[in-house]
C-alpha cells in the first residue's frame, strides 16, 4: 500500500503548455510539500500546506500553483512550461510542520521538449 | 546563512568499510537534523534524525554524531554493503512553518 503516491510518474511536454502533477497520501498527515529536485540531485522545497493552508511559498515562478483540496491531496499546476522546469518533482507528507519525518513519493520526471 | 553544506560529494570504500559523510550548518535556529537516503529512481527515505541534545544517535548500522559548538554533524555507515550504494542527503530544520533544508548530497558507492 503506497503511503504518497504521486501521478504522473512520467511527463513529456512541449514548452508552453499547462500540465498538472496530483499527490495523494494515506498515511493520515496533515502537511504536504512539494520538493524540486534537479539534474544535479539538489533538493529544494516548492510549497508546504498544513491542514489546507498554505505555510510556505519558497521564491517559485508564479507560473506554479498548488492546491490542496483536502489534507490528503496535494497538486501542482504548472501554466506555460520552460524548458527550465525539466526536473524530477517529489511530493512528500509530516505529521505536523516542525521537525518530523517527510515521507516522500517516488517522484514525478518532468522533461520540456 | 539558511544553507547546509555537504562533503564530499562522491564517496568510493570497500565492502566492511566505513563512510563517513559530514555536514555544516549556520542558523543556530535549526533543531532537527535528518539523514535521508535516496536510491536511483526512488524518493527520499528517512534513515536517521538527531536533534541537538544529543551528540550521538545510533539505529542499526547507522550512527549520526552531532556536534552543537562546532555546528556540524556527520553520518557513519558500519560494516557497508553494496546494497547501501545510494546517493545520501543530511537536512536541517528549524521551527514550524520553516523549511527542511537539503545539503547537496553524496554518492556513495560501496564495491565488493
Amino acid at each position: 500500500d503506497t503511503a504518497v503516491s504521486q501521478t504522473p510518474k512520467y511527463l513529456v511536454t512541449q514548452m508552453g503548455n499547462d500540465k498538472s502533477i496530483k499527490c495523494e497520501q494515506n498515511l493520515g498527515h496533515d502537511t504536504m510539500y512539494w520538493y524540486k529536485q534537479d539534474s544535479k540531485k539538489f533538493l529544494k522545497i516548492m510549497f508546504s500546506y498544513n491542514n489546507k493552508e498554505l505555510i510556505i511559498n519558497e521564491t517559485v515562478p508564479n507560473r506554479f500553483s498548488p492546491k490542496s483540496p483536502d489534507k490528503a491531496h496535494l497538486n501542482l499546476h504548472i501554466n506555460s512550461l520552460e524548458l527550465g522546469d525539466s526536473a524530477v518533482y517529489f511530493c512528500a507528507s509530516s505529521q505536523g510542520a516542525g521537525g518530523q519525518p517527510q515521507h516522500f513519493g517516488d517522484g514525478t520526471r518532468l522533461s520540456i521538449l | 546563512q539558511q544553507q547546509v553544506k555537504q562533503s564530499p560529494q562522491s564517496l568510493i570504500v570497500q565492502k566492511g568499510g566505513i563512510p563517513i559523510i559530514n555536514c555544516a550548518y549556520e542558523n543556530t535556529a535549526f533543531d532537527y537534523f535528518p539523514w535521508y537516503q535516496q536510491f536511483p529512481g526512488k524518493g527520499p527515505a528517512l534513515l536517521i534524525a538527531i536533534r541537538p541534545d544529543v551528540s550521538e544517535k545510533k539505529e542499526g548500522r547507522f550512527t549520526i554524531s552531532f556536534n552543537k559548538s562546532a555546528k556540524q554533524f556527520s553520518l557513519h555507515i558500519m560494516d557497508s554493503q553494496p546494497g547501501d550504494s545510494a546517493t545520501y542527503f543530511c537536512a536541517a530544520k528549524g521551527q514550524a512553518g520553516t523549511a527542511l533544508i537539503f545539503g547537496k548530497g553524496t554518492t556513495l558507492s560501496v564495491s565488493s
